[in-house]
């Protein structure tokens, strides 16, 4: 199994910071990489899909990069509905993986 | 709107069965492939099974996890998947959610369920 593993696992952040998420696999999965956004009590959202493409819809100021087994995401400046859970996700094979989770609090 | 929901969830005993429904609208149900994952209560995601639409083979992959107590199957011309659950245990309890594959975007998952809560408790 891949393991993926994200850090830091909390954040501690101002309105306005610029924030970076790292995440690393255990083997090298190309760029089957994307993050997603979870909001308590909320469904998980997809931010970023293939290491650094923005889905649809979602604000310019999130970034991703990365390919292999080294992947970071960015928020250039955080706002207040950025403080959620944030999720890192391989998709090269199964069993399909996730990161622990880095929680951005204020 | 691209939607999915989820339902079926509820208390049931361990050793009992459960079937969590997913219904689709919005777009072409059988064109994608659909998956199951859960989170437990105060942790993170984990993938459970997932369904490949017929143009993908139509067959279906599962986690150590669950697999061979858990069953995923779905039905394209009525945009519903299903999770049938057997032997539940007391650590099943979770938050369960159906997700669409897009193999458009390197199979990543881009349209989510509101979740459906399953508890098993005696």
């Amino acid at each position: 199994d891949i393991q993926m593993t994200q850090s830091p696992s909390t954040l501690s952040a101002s309105v306005g910071d610029r924030v970076t998420i790292s995440c690393r696999a255990s083997q090298d999965i190309s760029n089957y990489l994307h993050w997603y956004q979870q909001i308590p009590g909320r469904a998980p959202k997809l931010l970023i899909y293939a290491a650094s493409n923005l889905q649809s819809g979602v604000p310019s100021r999130f970034s991703g990069s990365g390919s292999g087994t080294y992947f970071t995401l960015t928020i250039s400046s955080l706002q207040p509905e950025d403080f959620a859970t944030y999720y890192c996700q391989q998709s090269y094979n199964t069993p399909l993986t996730f990161g622990g989770g880095t929680k951005a609090q204020i | 709107e691209e939607q999915l929901v989820e339902s079926g969830g509820g208390l049931v005993k361990p050793g009992r069965s459960l079937r969590l429904s997913c219904r689709a609208s919005g777009f072409t149900f059988g064109d994608y492939t659909l998956t199951w994952f859960r989170q437990a209560p105060g942790q993170g995601l984990e993938w459970l099974a997932f369904h490949r639409s017929k143009a993908y083979g139509g067959s279906s992959e599962y986690a150590a996890s669950v697999r061979g107590r858990f069953s995923i199957s779905r039905d394209d011309s009525k945009s519903i998947a299903y999770l049938q659950m057997d032997r539940l245990r007391a650590e099943d309890t979770a938050i369960y959610y159906c997700s669409r594959d897009n193999q458009r975007l390197s199979d990543a998952f881009d349209i989510w369920g509101q979740g459906t809560v399953v508890t098993v408790s005696s």
